[in-house]
Order: structure tokens, then sequence, then C-alpha cells
């Protein structure tokens, strides 16, 4: 069954600091993999979507993330993360007739 | 492009009534989905409509129903209200052709409260 597994429910960090959000997913065929951000009472952003090809893609806000196939993941990294990336953050896998299966989403807190 | 808009933004209506939202997809987008977003649940598939036919279902009772016109604007109907319908409903749109490797934009969402 397709799934997806968000394990940090709530994450804290500096200003400045680097972010790395963890996502993994269980899909039976290719996934195609997608990081959408929603900030308090606003629908969904995409960050970046994987589909084929390099397993680093880069996205908008300064946001990349990896897909490792061997452990079935799609982390979401930032180098150094701004007080305005404070949000909930989704990772989504496409499924079977333009279904998505989202993780349960890591909100984000940002200490000046 | 204009992006994806969703009417109205916030409602409250109280047990045992009927709601209808309304989704306007990005111009040239056949598909739309909608999403019920609640702090317990998370992100839930309701449906998918493509060319007016609802093309995709979840698991959602059958108070839950929609539909599509033939501009690919979409409205969502739910029936005898419970206070477990509180949500955030979330419509989505893509193109409708590529299947599950296209993105879908989302709109700002119906905020649904119900006493």
């Amino acid at each position: 069954a397709q799934s997806v597994t968000q394990p940090d429910i709530h994450i804290t960090v500096s200003e400045g600091a680097s972010l790395e959000l963890r996502c993994n997913y269980s899909y039976g065929a290719t996934p195609y993999l997608f990081w959408y951000v929603q900030s308090p009472g606003q629908g969904l952003q995409l960050l970046l979507k994987y589909f084929s090809g390099d397993t680093l893609v880069q996205g908008i806000k300064g946001f990349e993330a990896e897909f490792k196939r061997s452990q079935s993941s799609f982390n979401l990294r930032k180098p150094s993360v701004h007080w305005s990336d404070a949000a909930e953050y989704f990772c989504a896998v496409g499924a079977r007739g333009n279904q998505f299966y989202f993780g349960t989403g890591t909100s984000l807190t940002v200490i000046p | 492009k204009a992006g994806v808009t969703q009417t109205p933004r916030y409602l409250i209506k109280t047990r045992g009534q009927q709601v209808t939202l309304s989704c306007s997809p990005i111009s040239g987008h056949r598909s739309v989905s909608w999403y019920q977003q609640t702090p317990g649940q998370g992100l839930q598939f309701l449906f998918e409509y493509f060319s007016e036919t609802q093309r995709n279902k979840g698991n959602f009772p059958g108070r839950f129903s929609g539909r599509q016109f033939s501009n690919s604007r979409s409205e969502m109907n739910v029936s005898t209200l419970e206070l477990g319908d509180s949500a955030l409903y979330l419509c989505a749109s893509s193109p409708g052709l590529a299947g599950r490797q296209e993105t879908q934009y989302f709109g700002p969402g119906t905020r649904l409260l119900v006493l």
C-alpha cells in the first residue's frame, strides 16, 4: 500500500542554522515525489518535485531535496533557515488517478 | 495566470445542514481534486474530476459529493453536516493528462466550521 511518513511532527531551529526534514515513502512503482509548504490559514505551495533523473532537486526559496531509492526517502534540506520559513511542510507521493498521498506534516519553528 | 480560487473562504454551518464549496482551477487545467485537511487525519483525498466526470474517489461517505462543469469549475457538496466535517477543504488543479506525475496546484482552501 502507498503511504508517506514524516517522522518529525515538530522541529525547532535557530535562524541561520541548517534544516533537514525527513520523508519516507512506500509505493509499488516509480515514485513521483513532492514537497509542499503551508503557511497558517493558507493553501499548499509547491517547493519542489522529483520525477526522474538527477536525485538532487532544487526548489524555490533555497530548498533542495535528495531522492534515495535504497532508503525510500526524499528528505528536504536548506542550508540556512530564515524566520519566514516557519510553516508546515508536507511530503507527498503522486498515485494513480491524480491522487496524492500526503505525510502528516512537519511543523517548523524558527528561533530568532 | 491566475491561481486556483476557492469560495467562500470561511463558512459556519450547523449540524444537519448542507454546504456547497466552489473551486475555479487554473485556466487550461481540466482536473480538479478535493482534499479534506484536519488536525487529526491530515490531508485526505476526497475525489477528482476530469472533463466533468469523477475519475477517482477516496474513502469518504456518500454525504460528500461533487461535480464539475464544462468550464472545469468544480463544486463540492456535503449534506447532513456532522461536527467531524469541520475542516479546511482544499481544491487542487492540474492539466489532467499526465497521470500521477502531474504537479497539483492548490487553492487557499475553504475553512468550514460545523456547530
